[in-house]
């Protein structure tokens, strides 16, 4: 099972918006809306942030949002702040009981 | 609350076995998973797999089949992960998070285990 696919790394300025992608395949997420999203700040534990595709859990700050079309899933941060700043990271059911994560995504406030 | 607390960093000499501890509290261990991960040094997070609360039914990655066995108590809603043969790549901080449907919603802090003769 291949990883998805990440950028390596993002960058934005205060209160701009920026766009994180993830491909897979049509036997993880392009066969599935189990997409799901984490921020990782690094010697944290990481903290899910999305769930299939466009949900957001509660205390999840409405600056984050999500979609997906085919086998490409995004996380957008709209006004991103300097505490945004951090690894994401997607993940996909991928059936037979399996999980796929992308390599990450370091987003850089400048 | 939900608490996930893994046990201490750990050295390993090549070819030993190592095995984290991933101790949970405020909710249903038996009506959860619990997966495992690794992150290297400089890498991504790496899917490793999970097991079951309820029955101990285990799926592990291709990557780690063979070398990694996962354990749950249910008695003490603790899950365990053990690899063995370790290498030097081995080295890597293992996280074990909760399963709810379909996401990892709760995540330990991260045990590093160091790989060095």
């Amino acid at each position: 099972q291949s990883a998805l696919t990440q950028p390596a790394s993002v960058s934005g300025s205060p209160g701009q918006s920026i766009t994180i992608s993830c491909t897979g395949t049509s036997s993880d997420l392009g066969n599935y809306n189990l997409v799901s999203w984490y921020q990782h700040h690094p010697g944290k534990a990481p903290k899910f942030i999305m769930y299939e595709a466009t949900k957001r859990p509660s205390g999840v700050s409405n600056r984050f949002s999500g979609s997906k079309s085919g086998t490409t899933a995004s996380l957008t941060i709209s006004g991103v702040q300097a505490e945004d700043e951090a690894d994401y990271y997607c993940c996909s059911y991928a059936g037979s009981d399996i999980w796929v994560f992308g390599g990450g995504t370091k987003l850089t406030v400048l | 609350q939900v608490q996930v607390v893994q046990s201490g960093a750990e050295v390993k000499k090549p070819g030993a076995s190592v095995k984290v501890s991933c101790k949970t509290s405020g909710y249903s261990f038996t009506a959860n998973a619990v997966h495992w991960l690794r992150q290297a040094p400089g890498q991504g997070l790496e899917w490793m797999g999970w097991i079951n609360g309820v029955d101990n039914y285990t799926i592990y990655s291709q990557n780690f089949r063979g070398r990694v066995t996962f354990i749950s108590d249910t008695s003490a809603s603790t899950a365990y992960m053990e690899l063995s043969s370790l290498g030097s790549d081995d080295t890597a901080v293992y996280y074990c998070a909760k399963g709810r449907n379909y996401v990892l919603d709760w995540w330990g802090q991260g045990t590093l285990v160091t790989v060095s003769s």
